[in-house]
């Protein structure tokens, strides 16, 4: 079984100013991890990915994770974040041996502000 | 390309009823899941089919259950619906059954049981 743990329900920044979405989780088999973004009333979007490799991955808008195995941590971050950027962002695993099923974090509420 | 598409995009039912969800994944995508996401219980996983088998369920009462057709569009049936079952219901589809694969999600059913 796994589980993800999101800390903090609710992040608030300033525009222009850093970012960091922590993302624990528990599993007793090898996992790949995901960040997703949901906008109000739309579904969501994959941010990235941890699958293999590299630990350090980034998406084409400036967002970037890094997978650090022996704390199981998966954390989000942003060196300057956009009003465009307020959404709720949820952590997410999944099994390696098969199978699409997600394991989702309770989320994070970002929100930016000028 | 078109997206994953979930109709109807809302519903409002009366307890006891019972409703059926369609989802219609992206040309191509073998593998459809589905998730319930509320308020207090965030985003859970509900089952996966793919090329018409079910891969996966999760923990949910036998009053939620789903199918596939062979054109991989999926149905998902609440039969006796409960105050609780008020949720936004998400499909996601993907190429494949490996959990590397990207899963798309669709914009959701948004449930009201009155």
């Amino acid at each position: 079984a796994q589980s993800v743990t999101q800390l903090d329900s609710q992040v608030p920044v300033f525009e222009e100013a850093p970012v960091e979405l922590r993302c624990n989780y528990s599993s007793s088999v090898s996992v790949y991890l995901f960040w997703y973004v949901q906008y109000p009333n739309q579904g969501l979007q994959l941010l990235l990915k941890y699958l293999s490799g590299s630990t350090l991955v980034e998406s084409i808008n400036g967002f970037e994770a890094e997978f650090n195995k022996s704390q199981t941590s998966f954390h989000l971050r942003k060196p300057s974040v956009h009003i465009s950027d307020t959404a709720e962002y949820f952590c997410a695993v999944s099994d390696t041996g098969g199978g699409n099923k997600l394991t989702f974090g309770t989320g994070t509420q970002l929100k930016v502000e000028l | 390309k078109a997206g994953v598409t979930q109709t109807p995009r809302y519903l409002i039912k009366t307890r006891g009823q019972q409703v059926t969800l369609s989802c219609s994944p992206i040309s191509g995508h073998r593998s459809v899941s589905w998730y319930q996401q509320t308020p207090g219980q965030g985003l859970q996983f509900l089952f996966e089919y793919f090329s018409e088998t079910q891969r996966n369920k999760g923990n949910f009462p036998g009053r939620f259950s789903g199918r596939q057709f062979s054109n991989s569009r999926s149905e998902m049936n609440v039969s006796t619906l409960e105050l609780g079952d008020s949720a936004l219901y998400l499909c996601a589809s993907s190429l494949a059954d490996w959990g590397s694969y990207e899963q798309y999600f669709g914009p959701g059913t948004r449930l009201t049981v009155t």
